[in-house]
């Protein structure tokens, strides 16, 4: 298995509050994103970085945003989790960006905001 | 948006039937993945094809890809109940971006 950690795994947090989700990986690798999966969407691309300190936006950031001050770290924030929010989020990282390859997916955080 | 599509959303078939799930996509791509899903896990990549080939095989699976009509489909062969999972297609876009589809959930019968 690719060495990518997710944690927590499960949070349950309540409407307002501020959540941070931390995802490390061991590989190395430059390119690192975060997805979230809710029924009849798939996964949909919040953000992602392209090196330490490099981010851009994916399709659905609003209400999101990350950092990423170290190769192997890359944070994601929720400033003030709302209900919609709730959901499974996925962190992945990929070797180079364009050329051809493949990701390799974290386990998962399940958040829910009540 | 560029999130692609899949169809069916879920397919039902026994076990030794082959199985074929279409993605469509909406602009130019690099290449194509194909991921499945186990229940409440993270994805694992199961094949790449690129914008210049037209199919691509490994083992019980075949992917082709039609890239003027911007769809792509994916023909697992003589399935097994192990096969249950969901299977998402994902675009590689002349950006950094990975977009993944809406998925099929496949479920095999013994």
């Amino acid at each position: 298995d690719a060495g990518i950690t997710q944690s927590p795994r499960h949070k349950v947090t309540e409407t307002g509050t501020p959540v941070t989700l931390r995802c490390h990986q061991t590989e190395n690798h430059r390119y690192m994103y975060w997805y979230r999966q809710d029924p009849g969407h798939g996964l949909r691309l919040i953000h992602y970085s392209y090196g330490v300190k490099d981010t851009d936006k994916g399709e659905v950031s609003d209400g999101y945003s990350v950092s990423r001050s170290k190769t192997e770290d890359f944070l994601l924030t929720l400033e003030s989790a709302t209900s919609s929010q709730t959901s499974v989020y996925f962190c992945a990282i990929r070797k180079t960006g364009t050329e051809n390859t493949e990701a390799f997916f974290g386990q998962g955080t399940r958040l829910t905001v009540v | 948006s560029q999130q692609g599509e899949e169809d069916p959303q879920a397919l039902s078939i026994q076990e030794g039937e082959n199985a074929t799930m279409n993605c469509s996509y909406k602009t130019s791509i690099n290449n194509l993945q194909w991921y499945r899903q186990n229940s409440g896990r993270g994805l694992v990549h199961l094949i790449l094809i690129r914008s210049n080939e037209r199919e691509k095989h490994s083992g019980r699976l075949r992917v082709t890809l039609d890239t003027s009509k911007k769809s792509s489909s994916l023909l697992i062969t003589a399935s097994r109940a192990a096969d249950t999972a969901s299977y998402f297609c994902a675009t590689d876009h002349n950006t950094d971006k990975l977009i993944f589809g809406t998925g099929t959930r496949l479920q095999v019968f013994p």
